[in-house]
């Protein structure tokens, strides 16, 4: 596509449980990332693919936060048994392969996220 | 640990005028620094990337600078408008960091009053 799309755009859940949110990256872009942004706060950095595989998962939470991509382009992340303090927006991007690449980002509008 | 400090946090102009946006960090070994705009609600949009080796980068009305050495870059908007109120948020990437791992800033709110 155009553009870096994600989906869903907004989601409501109960504390405990399980939630899935997608990120389709640009076409031809191999790496890809998930950052999350609390209210008033810049975006903080969760996990990052480059193809298939996670590359640095540094940034994931704890072990309630999973994310894979497994064909190389879609990538969904998974928040199991979910809690209040996980609420924020969950931005997704992608930037090119390695080999002549500026290091340019292009994130999409993320899915927020509210677990009441 | 990278710190990305913004300052002002939020800053409100009349149409017309100047902005410049402050953006500091605390470790200089960086690979670039890229300065994005967010809407309300809305996700990041790319305005201006710098590569660590170069001083400035320009693209229209937007002028963004790099001082490695003293960890700061400055975003300039010329002659304001309205439709240029958003955040505004910097961006680093550490050469230590794996690429695309970007520490961000809070960001500086911005209004342009008509």
């Amino acid at each position: 596509g155009a553009g870096v799309s994600q989906t869903p755009s907004n989601k409501v859940t109960e504390k405990g449980k399980y939630v899935e949110l997608r990120c389709d990256p640009i076409s031809g872009h191999t790496a890809l990332y998930w950052y999350r942004q609390s209210l008033g706060q810049g975006p903080e950095f969760l996990i990052y693919f480059q193809g298939t595989g996670a590359a640095d998962d540094s940034g994931l939470p704890n072990d309630r936060f999973f994310a894979v991509r497994p064909e190389g382009s879609v990538s969904t992340l998974k928040i199991q048994r979910t809690e209040r303090g996980d609420s924020a927006v969950y931005l997704c991007a992608s930037s090119q392969p390695l080999a002549g690449n500026t290091g340019e980002l292009f994130f999409g509008e993320g899915s927020r996220l509210t677990v009441l | 640990k990278q710190e990305v400090t913004q300052i002002p946090a939020a800053l409100s102009v009349p149409e017309g005028e100047n902005l410049v946006l402050n953006c500091s960090f605390t470790d200089s070994a960086i690979y670039n620094l890229q300065w994005f705009r967010q809407d309300p609600g809305k996700g990041l949009t790319s305005l201006l990337l710098i590569q660590s080796s170069q001083r400035e980068q320009t693209s229209g009305r937007l002028n963004a600078s790099l001082d490695k050495s003293s960890g700061r870059s400055t975003l300039y908007i010329a002659a304001s408008q309205p439709g240029d109120s958003a955040t505004y948020l910097c961006a680093v990437g550490l050469t230590t960091d794996s690429w695309g791992k970007l520490q961000f800033g809070a960001g500086t709110q911005v209004v342009v009053t008509p």
